[in-house]
């Protein structure tokens, strides 16, 4: 099956930093989706963007389909970014599969 | 309204209890997920329903019993579990439109102990 790597696995930054996180899959997908999850659980849909570039305030993401990856950015990082990141991939044969990659742990600190 | 509700968020067991957790969504999605999520590792698909009917299913032991009632339930029931089933259970929905590639939405999830 596809595979998803994600980097850096953890990620510690000082209020106010920018930050790249990145993602990697091993086959071409039809759906790529990146989430947030708080330290309570919660997972939230950041972008979904299975090519192209996407912004949402602070937070953009790009995905180079041909290439094979897709990064997420954050600029002026808050306390309330920390959390794990999530990228999330459907192969072109497996519709409804979203399968996740690793994720990238970040701790802002204040 | 662009939330799924789950209950109960926490549930403790025994291993031969019998319960059910459940989700709600009211966004008209006519796909509905199971993720399994242990500690510091990233969700697993464990099922699919797409209009009301069960498409995926990830060769999850039988002691899991999905079942979708509706459009907008999805159930879980559970009997027989082992301590290592102990895990947060994420329930997502996405629109359905039959081809996959949609953006799911996740429920806040039920955190289950199995003792």
């Amino acid at each position: 099956g596809i595979q998803v790597e994600q980097s850096p696995p953890d990620l510690i930054l000082q209020e106010g930093a920018n930050s790249t996180l990145r993602c990697n899959f091993s086959d071409s997908v039809n759906n790529l989706q990146w989430f947030h999850q708080n330290p309570w659980g919660q997972l939230i849909n950041l972008f979904y963007i299975p090519s192209g570039t996407k912004q949402n305030g602070r937070l953009s993401a790009t995905t180079v389909a041909t290439e094979r990856y897709s990064l997420l950015y954050i600029s002026s990082s808050q306390t309330t970014d920390s959390g794990v990141y999530f990228c999330a991939v459907e192969g072109m044969d497996s519709s409804y599969k979203l399968i996740f990659g690793s994720g990238t742990r970040l701790l802002v600190r204040p | 309204d662009t939330e799924v509700t789950q209950t109960p968020k926490h549930l403790v067991m025994g291993m031969t209890n019998k319960k059910s957790l459940k989700c709600e969504q009211h966004m008209g999605h006519r796909a509905m997920y199971w993720y399994k999520q242990k500690a510091k590792k990233p969700p697993e698909l464990m099922f699919v329903y797409s209009y009301e009917k069960l498409s995926i299913n990830e060769s999850v032991p039988s002691r899991f019993s999905p079942e979708c009632p509706n459009s907008s339930l999805l159930n879980l029931h559970l009997h027989a579990l082992q301590p290592e089933d102990s895990a947060l259970y994420l329930c997502a929905s996405s629109q359905g439109a039959g081809t996959g590639n949609e953006k799911l939405f996740f429920g806040s999830g039920t955190q289950l102990s199995v003792l």
